[in-house]
């Protein structure tokens, strides 16, 4: 059982269409952090987000932090083939542990 | 290269087997962490140590997993008995994380593909 739910589990987009993946816990986190990750290889972090209804920006992705922390949604304006990958959000104890949710494989056709 | 390294990248062992599992994290890295992901599943946590004393081992699934970094840098993950359930790709990763700070990067290997057979 995940501690982090994220949904849709899977989305399929024509390149330039916008797309919204969201993270969902019933857990406050001291933080959370967004990875993607490609076939064969680990996640790569894409940023963490520490303060509640913070947000971040990212070259043309957005990251939302929900004011209670328990909560993160990751939006992608004008998508690219290059985004295609398992975007993975993660939750941080205030002791270091850091747990994954299952993730959203996104894919974007040219 | 400066990154953590992982060996093997593929194991195939049959069922009732040993397996190690290497990590070699980043220098200087004082956090390593060792997780578990299936096919089209996000990172499954196992154990966390900080140094070389386990500061979280609740994620390993019974007591025929093991893992151990005894000097605070390379770590081992050690598989007994092995079940078929036990495939999976095996992940390790370091972080310059320290107790008491918000939030840290996580450094990926590539991770150790084992296969149960």
């Amino acid at each position: 059982t995940q501690l982090l739910e994220q949904s849709p589990q899977f989305l399929s987009i024509q390149e330039g269409e916008n797309l919204t993946v969201y993270c969902n816990s019933s857990s406050v986190f001291s933080s959370l952090q967004w990875y993607r990750q490609e076939p064969g290889e680990g996640p790569v972090l894409l940023v963490t987000v520490v303060t509640g209804g913070e947000v971040k920006k990212l070259k043309r992705l957005t990251f939302q932090f929900g004011d209670a922390r328990k909560d993160s949604s990751l939006h992608i304006t004008a998508a690219q083939p290059g985004d295609t990958g398992l975007y993975l959000c993660a939750g941080a104890d205030s002791w270091g542990k850091l747990q994954f949710g299952a993730g959203t494989q996104v894919v974007v056709t040219p | 290269g400066a990154g953590v390294s992982q060996t093997p990248s593929n194991k195939v062992t049959e069922k009732g087997k040993y397996v190690e599992l290497r990590c070699d994290p980043i220098s200087g890295h004082t956090a390593l962490y060792w997780y578990r992901q299936s096919l089209g599943q996000g990172p499954e946590f196992l154990i966390y140590f900080q140094g070389t004393g386990a500061a979280d081992d609740s994620g390993l699934p019974n007591d025929r997993f093991f893992a151990v970094r005894p000097e605070g840098s390379v770590s081992t993950l050690k598989i007994q008995r092995t079940e078929r359930g036990d495939s999976a790709v095996y992940l390790c990763a370091s972080s310059r994380w320290a107790p008491g700070e918000k939030a840290g990067e996580l450094f990926f290997g590539e991770g150790s593909r084992l296969t149960v057979l």
